[in-house]
Formats: C-alpha cells, sequence, structure tokens
C-alpha cells in the first residue's frame, strides 16, 4: 500500500524567502502527483501537477519530481502573508482509484 | 461560483443515529469521491463513484454507505453513526480517474 511522508511537519518563512517542502513515497511506479493547499477551516486547492520526472511551474510554485529517490518537493517562489496554510502532496494510487495524502506540512509566512 | 458543494457545513450527531452528508457538483465530472480527514491520518478514500447509480469501496469503508443517484449528487451515509467517526468529510469530484481531484469546503461531524 502507497506510503506517503512530508517533511518538515511547520515551517516558518519570511516574506520573500523561497520555502522548500519535501513528500516521499513508497511506490516507485507511480507517476501522477499532485501538491495541495489547505487554508485553516477550508477546503484543498490544486497548486500544481507533475507526471515525469523534472520540474513543472505553476506560477509561483514549482514541483520538483524525481522517482528513482521517490521524491516529490515543492518550492514556494516570494511566499506572502496569503501563503500561510498546510501543503499536501497527494500520490495516485495505480492500484485503485482515489489519492493517498500526507499529513501535510503547515506553513507561516511572516512579514 | 464553487464547483463543489457540500450540505451541511457542521453537523452534531448522536451515537447510534442516522447522518447523510450531501455533496452537490457542477463540473460534469465523471467521478466523485468522499474523503475523511482525521489528525495523524490525513484524508483517506471512503467511497467514489465513476457512473451514477454505482458506488465503489475506498480504502475505508467499513461503517459508510454512499449513493450516486445523479451525475451531480453524492451522498454519505452513517446508518449507525458512532465516536470513532468524529472528523471532517470532504467531497471531491474529477473528470477521469487520472485528472485533478477538485474538492469540497467539507463537512464538520461530531458524534457525541
Amino acid at each position: 500500500q502507497q506510503k506517503v511522508q512530508q517533511s518538515p511537519e511547520s515551517l516558518t518563512v519570511s516574506e520573500g524567502a523561497m520555502a522548500s517542502l519535501n513528500c516521499t513515497f513508497s511506490d516507485g511506479t507511480s507517476n501522477n502527483f499532485r501538491w495541495y493547499r489547505q487554508h485553516s477551516a477550508k477546503g484543498l486547492e490544486v497548486l500544481v501537477s507533475i507526471f515525469s520526472d523534472g520540474e513543472k511551474e505553476e506560477g509561483r510554485f514549482t514541483a520538483h519530481l524525481n522517482r528513482a529517490n521517490l521524491h516529490v518537493s515543492l518550492h514556494i517562489r516570494e511566499p506572502q502573508p496569503s501563503d500561510s496554510a498546510v501543503y499536501l502532496c497527494a500520490v495516485k494510487n495505480n492500484y485503485a482509484q482515489g489519492l493517498t495524502f500526507g499529513l501535510g506540512t503547515r506553513v507561516s509566512v511572516f512579514p | 461560483e464553487a464547483a463543489v458543494t457540500q450540505s451541511p457545513r457542521s453537523k452534531v450527531a448522536v451515537t447510534g443515529g442516522k447522518v447523510t452528508l450531501s455533496c452537490h457538483q457542477t463540473n460534469n465530472h465523471d467521478y466523485m469521491y468522499w474523503y475523511r480527514q482525521d489528525t495523524g491520518h490525513g484524508l483517506r478514500l471512503i467511497h467514489y463513484s465513476y457512473v451514477a447509480d454505482s458506488t465503489e469501496k475506498g480504502d475505508i469503508p467499513d461503517g459508510y454507505k454512499a449513493s450516486r443517484p445523479s451525475q451531480e449528487n453524492f451522498s454519505l451515509i452513517l446508518e449507525l453513526a458512532s465516536l470513532s467517526q468524529t472528523a471532517v468529510y470532504f467531497c471531491a469530484s474529477s473528470d477521469r480517474g487520472q485528472d485533478t481531484q477538485y474538492f469540497g469546503p467539507g463537512t464538520r461531524l461530531l458524534v457525541l
């Protein structure tokens, strides 16, 4: 069964600095990854999807995938206080429908 | 305008009672999903559906039923609510199984 782990659990960054989040997964055949953002008491907002090794950029959000290392990361360029939220890594399961989520990284951005 | 809506947004239920959570999507998507979110577990898939009048079990279906009466509507039913079912429930939809899932705002359920 797919296992998804995220690090760090929480991250505090200054406005304008780069924020980097990590996600490891257990099934090396996976090829469908998404990063979601969840503001407090709100639903999930998809930020970026990536399906092959390398880099995918969506505005200030960039995902990097390295399937050999079972690793996908998210980088937030010039974070703003409004980016303060929980960021969730989600991996599409090959064996069934649905996504497997990590527990999330709580990001706090201070001016 | 929100494409996936859920009702109610919060609910308090008694142990042993019946609870129905509703989800409505205007995305014209074939797939719909129900997840629960708990501290320490993240989001886990309960049931999903890829066509009206048919539902499939997800990873944690025990204690839950689902109903898909139309493409737009997907309900989650707790016939006998238990304390362990206290959680936040999210509905999502996607065009196909591999596509991005779009989530509703969630329903906070407290079972007493």
